[in-house]
């Protein structure tokens, strides 16, 4: 069984400085790995994703995520937050193994307050 | 390329009502289509999934049901709503398993905001 934790449910950062959205998974198999970001109201939006090549992902507006097996880590990161960055992050894995559909785990999110 | 469409985008309906929501994908044939619910602090829950018109998997035991009448639309169902229904709908789709480009992620709908009075 895969299962995911995200270890902060808030981060804040102001404009223009680092951001780091923690993500752990736990996966009995080879996992695809994912980074969904929400803004209020809206549907998820995929940033970014990892399927078993190189460990180092990057992304759309900026972000990237690093894959380490040895950690079970699939942590965000962003060298300077922007105010459009304010929204709900979700990291997320999925088996690739599973016969049906493409179920996907998601973790109970971090949501990222970016101050001026 | 592909789309999906999701509708209404928010639904107020007294309790005991019923509920229709719909979600069609274009620009591919035999999606995998999923409907979500996303409930205050209890994140995203997977309502049903399916593989295949009139094939149909629910997750979870509950009020609501989803039907597939054709390859691109999947909607969701209730026939007598309950307070505990309210929440932010999501339907996604994904590739076909056997499709060279399914890398497992899904694409999300603009969700549909049901409050129920």
């Amino acid at each position: 069984a895969q299962s995911v934790t995200q270890l902060d449910s808030h981060v804040s950062v102001s404009e223009g400085t680092p951001v780091l959205l923690r993500c752990n998974y736990s996966s009995s198999y080879s996992p695809s790995l994912f980074w969904y970001v929400q803004h209020p109201n809206k549907g998820l939006q995929l940033l970014l994703k990892y399927t078993s090549a190189a460990t180092l992902v990057k992304g759309i507006n900026g972000f990237e995520a690093e894959f380490k097996k040895s950690e079970t880590s699939f942590h965000l990161t962003k060298p300077s937050a922007h105010m459009s960055d304010a929204a709900e992050y979700f990291c997320v894995v999925s088996d690739r193994r599973v016969e049906y559909g493409n179920k996907l785990v998601f973790g109970a999110g971090t949501i990222l307050r970016v101050k001026s | 390329s592909q789309t999906i469409h999701q509708w209404p985008a928010t639904l107020v309906q007294p309790v005991g009502s019923p509920l229709s929501l719909e979600c069609t994908v274009e620009g591919t044939s035999n999606p995998n289509l999923y409907w979500y619910r996303q409930a205050a602090g209890r994140g995203l829950q997977l309502l049903f999934y399916s593989v295949g018109i009139g094939q149909i998997s629910s997750e979870v035991p509950q009020n609501l049901s989803a039907s597939r009448p054709q390859d691109r639309q999947f909607i969701l169902s209730s026939k007598k709503l309950l307070l505990s229904d309210s929440g932010f709908y999501l339907c996604a789709w994904s590739w076909d398993r056997g499709a060279p480009q399914n890398t497992g992620e899904l694409f999300f709908g603009e969700g549909s905001r049901l409050t129920v009075l």
